[in-house]
C-alpha cells in the first residue's frame, strides 16, 4: 500500500515568486491536512481538506491557499514568497475527518527554501 | 497559549539506558486524543502511540510505554533499553474533538542515543 506522496521533495524559490506543492493521499483517504514546520515556530497546522472542501484553517496569511481535487489529491500554494516561508511542508491523510484518526499518516514533506 | 509543552529540548543517553520524554498539554475539551510521533532526519513523522481522553490505562508496547495522567495533564513517553536507531526528534501532539484533524504539536525533544 503506497503511503502519502509529496512532490517535489526539495524546492528552491526566489522571494516574490509563488510555489505549488502537491500531496497525493493514501488510496481511499479523503482528508488531507497540511502543516508547516520551521525551527522557530515548530509544526503548525495550515488547513484541512475533505471531499474538496476546506474544513479547517490555521492562523496563516491569505498568501497560503490550498485546494483538493475529486481524486483527493491536494495542492497548496504560497504566493509572494518571503524568506520566512522557508520550511518543511508536511501533509497528512486520513479516511475521514473529525475523529477517524487511527489511520492519520504523514508524508515525507517538501522542503522549500526561499532565497 | 501553547497547548502542548515539551520542556526537554535535547536529551542524550547512553545505549541501553531508559529515557522518558515529558509532555504537558492544555485543553478545555473533555474529548481529545494525544499522540507521540518520531521524526528521523528524513523528515517523515512516524506514528508511535495514541491515547484518547477516556482511557488513562497505561500500557507497554515493546520497548515503548506511556504514562497518561489527566490530573496533571501529562502524557509522558518512555523508551526502555534505548538503541542508536531511536535517535530522532520526538513530538507530542493533541487533537481536540472540536477541531477534528487539526493537531497541536509540541516543540519536540531531540533524543541522541550514544553507542
Amino acid at each position: 500500500k503506497a503511503g502519502v506522496t509529496q512532490t517535489p521533495r526539495y524546492l528552491i524559490k526566489t522571494r516574490g515568486q509563488q510555489v505549488t506543492l502537491s500531496c497525493s493521499p493514501i488510496s481511499g483517504h479523503r482528508s488531507v491536512s497540511w502543516y508547516q514546520q520551521t525551527p522557530g515556530q515548530g509544526l503548525q497546522f495550515l488547513f484541512e481538506y475533505f471531499s474538496e472542501t476546506q474544513r479547517n484553517k490555521g492562523n496563516f496569511p491569505g498568501r497560503f491557499s490550498g485546494r483538493q481535487f475529486s481524486n483527493s489529491r491536494s495542492e497548496m500554494n504560497v504566493s509572494t514568497l518571503e524568506l520566512g516561508d522557508s520550511a518543511l511542508y508536511l501533509c497528512a491523510s486520513s479516511l475521514g475527518t473529525g475523529w477517524n484518526l487511527v489511520d492519520y499518516t504523514f508524508g515525507s514533506g517538501t522542503r522549500l527554501t526561499v532565497v | 497559549a501553547q497547548k502542548v509543552t515539551q520542556a526537554q529540548t535535547e536529551i542524550s543517553v547512553v545505549e541501553k539506558e531508559d529515557v522518558t520524554l515529558d509532555c504537558v498539554y492544555e485543553t478545555r475539551d473533555t474529548t481529545y486524543y494525544l499522540f507521540w510521533y518520531k521524526q528521523p532526519p528524513s523528515g517523515e513523522l512516524v506514528f508511535l502511540i495514541r491515547r484518547n481522553s477516556f482511557d488513562e490505562q497505561n500500557e507497554i508496547s515493546g520497548r515503548y510505554s506511556w504514562n497518561f495522567q489527566k490530573s496533571t495533564s501529562s502524557f509522558n513517553f518512555t523508551i526502555t533499553a534505548s538503541q542508536v536507531v531511536d535517535s530522532a526528534v520526538y513530538f507530542c501532539a493533541l487533537s481536540e474533538a472540536g477541531t477534528g484533524n487539526q493537531f497541536y504539536f509540541g516543540t519536540g525533544t531531540s533524543l541522541t542515543v550514544i553507542p
